[in-house]
């Protein structure tokens, strides 16, 4: 299918690290990212990995990638009541070959409590 | 450097109605692509146009249809507005350099609400 699966909630304590994770569809794909969207506002890039990466660190945020179980998942560290906001993975699709045509999982909420 | 914005951000239409929104891309972006992202979902994809044409397309019935214009802005049309076509809609820019990672930069959204 052409699911991107995600969890739909995360609540964690401001100064803890976030786990979100991410199974995608496509065994192909060259670059996996993630977004971030505020509420009232558009997506945010934060990150991307290539696919023959394992891992990206980028300041606070690590992504891991484990292609053979296509699995993704994004950690940020010291997480700060501003990082509170949906998360979504997102693949390029296979059926468009560009990066103007990615398939977005559904979110994942994350609430950072003080 | 303004970023990519869409107008209007909100809008009521009822049903039957037709409806235009538009975008105008980040300076130095040549490419379009807009999404509809319903309530709790993520984005899907509509179509991408480049060069005035459109390049891709995604699963949307032929109600929706585009434009670009020469100076890279571009407008989403949709004909004979359902109460399921109530979603946000975003529009997204990027500078064609003919690799598969260029940067998708998102406006805002337009908000339509469809009675």
């Amino acid at each position: 299918g052409e699911d991107v699966e995600q969890s739909l909630f995360l609540s964690v304590r401001e100064g803890d690290s976030s786990v979100i994770n991410c199974t995608y569809t496509d065994s192909s794909s060259t670059y996996l990212y993630w977004y971030k969207q505020e509420p009232g506002a558009g997506l945010q890039l934060l990150t991307y990995i290539f696919s023959n990466m394992d891992m990206k660190q980028d300041q606070r945020l690590t992504v891991l990638l484990n292609k053979k179980d296509k699995h993704l998942s994004l950690r940020i560290a010291d997480t700060q009541t501003g990082d509170s906001a949906i998360y979504f993975c997102a693949e390029i699709s296979p059926y468009g070959g560009s990066q103007g045509n990615l398939i977005f999982g559904k979110g994942t909420k994350l609430s950072v409590k003080p | 450097d303004a970023g990519v914005t869409q107008s209007p951000t909100h809008l009521i239409k009822t049903r039957g109605q037709q409806v235009t929104l538009r975008c105008s891309p980040k300076s130095g972006h040549d490419t379009v692509s807009w999404y509809q992202q319903a309530l709790g979902q993520g984005p899907q994809f509509i179509f991408q146009y480049y060069e005035e044409e459109e390049r891709q397309r995604g699963n949307f019935p032929d109600r929706f249809s585009g434009h670009q214009f020469p100076n890279y802005s571009s407008e989403l049309n949709v004909n004979a507005l359902l109460l399921g076509d109530s979603a946000l809609y975003l529009c997204a820019s990027s500078q064609d350099r003919g690799t598969t990672n260029e940067k998708l930069f998102f406006g805002s959204g337009t908000q339509l609400s469809v009675l």
